[in-house]
């Protein structure tokens, strides 16, 4: 089956230190790989994308994520975490092959904590 | 370019009742997907349009169903409610040319 894993529920960091969420996939194929993020009582905002080419992505806000292949994973980093940050982030990966081609899977999501 | 828009943002509806969501896409974009997002379950697709047509489908029982129209908007109806039908809606719209989804800001519904 496919399946999106985020490992951890909350992430607590302080202001000023860097962050990571944690993703990994078991999606057939060369799926693409994106993370969002939510505010309270708001729809999902993207953040970043990969598809193709270089590992290390970047995105809006100052995210990054890093993917990784051989452990299917893509998480996401920021080098100095702000309060404003804080906020539910989801990972998500659509199929690209097979008789899931085109779906969208997401993860349970992140609550990251940001604090000051 | 506006986004994506969905109404009503909040409904309150009495168990057996029906419930019809609307949503409008990104101007151009053809894909319109439905998503329930709970706490406890958290992000579950329910199916996806395509050009008027049901392209994908999650796994919701028969009670979920939607339909596209021919100008990209979408709805989705959800009949004989139950308690466990409480949440966020959420719809997302992709372009043609475009790998990732735009989400609207949902519409929260409550089932007493």
């Amino acid at each position: 089956a496919q399946s999106v894993a985020q490992p951890e529920d909350q992430v607590n960091v302080a202001e000023g230190n860097p962050l990571t969420v944690k993703c990994t996939y078991s999606v057939s194929g060369n799926p693409y790989l994106f993370w969002y993020v939510q505010y309270p009582n708001r729809g999902l905002q993207f953040l970043l994308k990969y598809i193709t080419g270089d590992n290390l992505v970047k995105g809006s806000y100052g995210f990054e994520a890093e993917f990784n292949k051989s452990q299917t994973s893509f998480h996401l980093k920021k080098p100095s975490a702000l309060v404003s940050d804080s906020a539910l982030y989801f990972c998500a990966v659509r199929a690209m092959g097979g008789y899931n081609f085109n779906k969208f899977y997401f993860g349970s999501g992140t609550k990251l904590n940001v604090k000051p | 370019k506006a986004g994506v828009t969905q109404t009503p943002r909040y409904l309150i509806k009495t168990r057996g009742q029906q419930v019809t969501l609307s949503c409008s896409p990104i101007s151009g974009h053809r894909s319109v997907s439905w998503y329930q997002q709970t706490p406890g379950q958290g992000l579950q697709f329910l199916f996806e349009y395509f050009s008027e047509t049901q392209r994908n489908k999650g796994n919701f029982p028969g009670r979920f169903s939607g339909r596209q129209f021919s100008n990209s908007r979408s709805e989705m109806n959800v009949s004989t409610l139950e308690l466990g039908d409480s949440a966020l809606y959420l719809c997302a719209s992709r372009g043609d040319s475009s790998y990732e989804q735009y989400f609207g800001p949902g519409t929260r519904l409550t089932v007493t």
